[in-house]
């Protein structure tokens, strides 16, 4: 699997748009990306994932480059409650080795 | 939520006794895995299972063993615990091997410490 490199933390204001991030210039063509976010001490939560094409759910958006050589999460209008540690990782099976890295850890200001 | 439950939640142990920790699912998922958690180590794979009885090594399986004897149970277990297990285990799961196209659910951990 491919690796990640991650800034270790990010501020944002709340109601501003956060936007996090990820290198994996190592990707292979079959490999997703997927973001995964942990709020303190609880299990780790899907976000979002893609292979190619930029994709939107509600929560987040996931904006990946035409080389496929890094990604941005982006939440539109950040709140309080996104104050996590949010992990990019990049995976050939779902199914198989899920790895991650260290994550970005952002919190979210007043 | 996915159905996922981990047990025992929180468990104090002394060093050279065994324990398991039990990983319930109520969605039929076909995977699972097991992570740990420790300060400055994020999360890390210990072993997942792809299958009943089929199960593999992550990357940090020495000192663990688990079982999978039915598709909703995944036991990890510590033969022989020690200090350097103390730490927060995580189970997950996910529907399928299909590329790329499902997500992992986890559960909400279990705190194991060893005196």
């Amino acid at each position: 699997d491919a690796k990640t490199t991650q800034p270790t933390s990010m501020d944002c204001a709340e109601g501003r748009a956060a936007n996090l991030p990820c290198n994996h210039s190592t990707i292979s063509g079959n490999e997703y990306v997927y973001w995964y976010r942990q709020i303190h001490s609880q299990g780790p939560q899907y976000i979002i994932h893609g292979l190619k094409n930029n994709e939107t759910n509600e929560m987040a958006s996931l904006i990946i480059t035409e080389d496929r050589k890094s990604s941005t999460l982006i939440l539109p209008h950040a709140t309080l409650r996104d104050t996590a540690v949010y992990y990019c990782i990049v995976s050939y099976n779902q199914g198989g080795k899920l790895i991650f890295g260290q994550g970005t850890e952002l919190s979210v200001k007043p | 939520d996915a159905g996922i439950t981990q047990s025992p939640r929180h468990k104090v142990t002394e060093t050279g006794t065994p324990v398991t920790l039990r990983c319930h699912q109520t969605e039929n998922h076909r995977y699972m895995y097991w992570y740990r958690q420790d300060p400055g180590h994020g999360l890390r794979l210990i072993h997942y299972s792809y299958g009943v009885k089929d199960t593999d090594k992550g990357e940090v399986s020495d000192g663990y063993s688990v079982s999978r004897s039915k598709t909703e149970d995944f036991l990890l277990t510590l033969e022989s615990a020690t200090s350097s297990q103390t730490s927060v285990y995580f189970c997950a799961i996910s529907e399928s091997g299909n590329l790329g196209n499902t997500e992992a659910f986890f559960g909400q951990g279990t705190r194991l410490t060893v005196v």
